[in-house]
């Protein structure tokens, strides 16, 4: 199997301006996360998905923020308009069940810089 | 909702010689979960822990849970330069909820 698959891994990109970042999780994953990275405040939870469906995305930050999840094989997190303060290493990761063997997949992450 | 603190925030070590990590829950655990990360990289997991008591190892690395399930360590005997990296340990409180993660501890490796 490819693995989780994350575009772009890298995006530089000028405040206000929109972001997309995308995802393709293993097959037959049923659960799909979407994770952000910081030095400050490490790595957070910001949304997960069961079978396509947002289950909870309280760790979303803002209304900037959105997440799609149109089919079992791709998901994207979107940032309309994004802010300097959004800059972060993106990771998505996908697993069987919320922790099931314990096992999340995650991909290579997708690094952000708004300037 | 859960917090997960672990210590030390980094770590240098001399290759060969053991270290140990803590992660500590301000709840109690329904199972406990450690990564590692490699720089630039995404996760990669190394075991899940889940009965009091329990320890389980692989390779060079031990991780245990401690009985009242709120604390577990990672033991790493004889350190080398392919155990640098960031080590995360994550935990959920529930059967069904999704894992949050502590803010890792940053581990070098020198010759």
């Amino acid at each position: 199997d490819a693995g989780v698959i994350q575009s772009p891994r890298h995006e530089v990109t000028e405040m206000g301006q929109e972001v997309t970042l995308r995802c393709k999780p293993i097959s037959g994953h049923d659960y799909l996360f979407w994770y952000r990275q910081t030095m400050m405040r490490g790595l957070e939870l910001l949304i997960y998905f069961n079978n396509n469906v947002p289950i909870d995305d309280s760790g979303m930050p803002e209304d900037r923020f959105s997440a799609k999840m149109p089919n079992a094989s791709f998901s994207t997190l979107k940032i309309q308009p994004s802010e300097p303060r959004d800059s972060a290493v993106y990771f998505c990761a996908s697993s069987r069940s919320p922790h099931s063997t314990g096992e999340l997949f995650f991909g290579e992450g997708s690094r952000l810089t708004v300037l | 909702s859960q917090e997960l603190e672990q210590s030390p925030q980094s770590l240098i070590v001399q290759e060969g010689k053991n270290l140990t990590i803590n992660c500590t829950s301000s709840k109690t655990l329904y199972g406990l979960y450690w990564y590692k990360q490699k720089y630039g990289e995404g996760l990669i997991f190394l075991m899940m822990l889940q009965k009091g008591g329990e320890e389980k190892s692989h390779e060079k690395i031990t991780a245990k849970l401690d009985e009242k399930k709120q604390q577990s360590s990672l033991h790493i005997t004889a350190s080398q330069p392919s155990h640098a990296g960031i080590y995360l340990c994550g935990a959920v409180n529930s059967g069904n909820t999704p894992l949050v993660f502590g803010k890792g501890t940053r581990l070098s490796v020198i010759a």
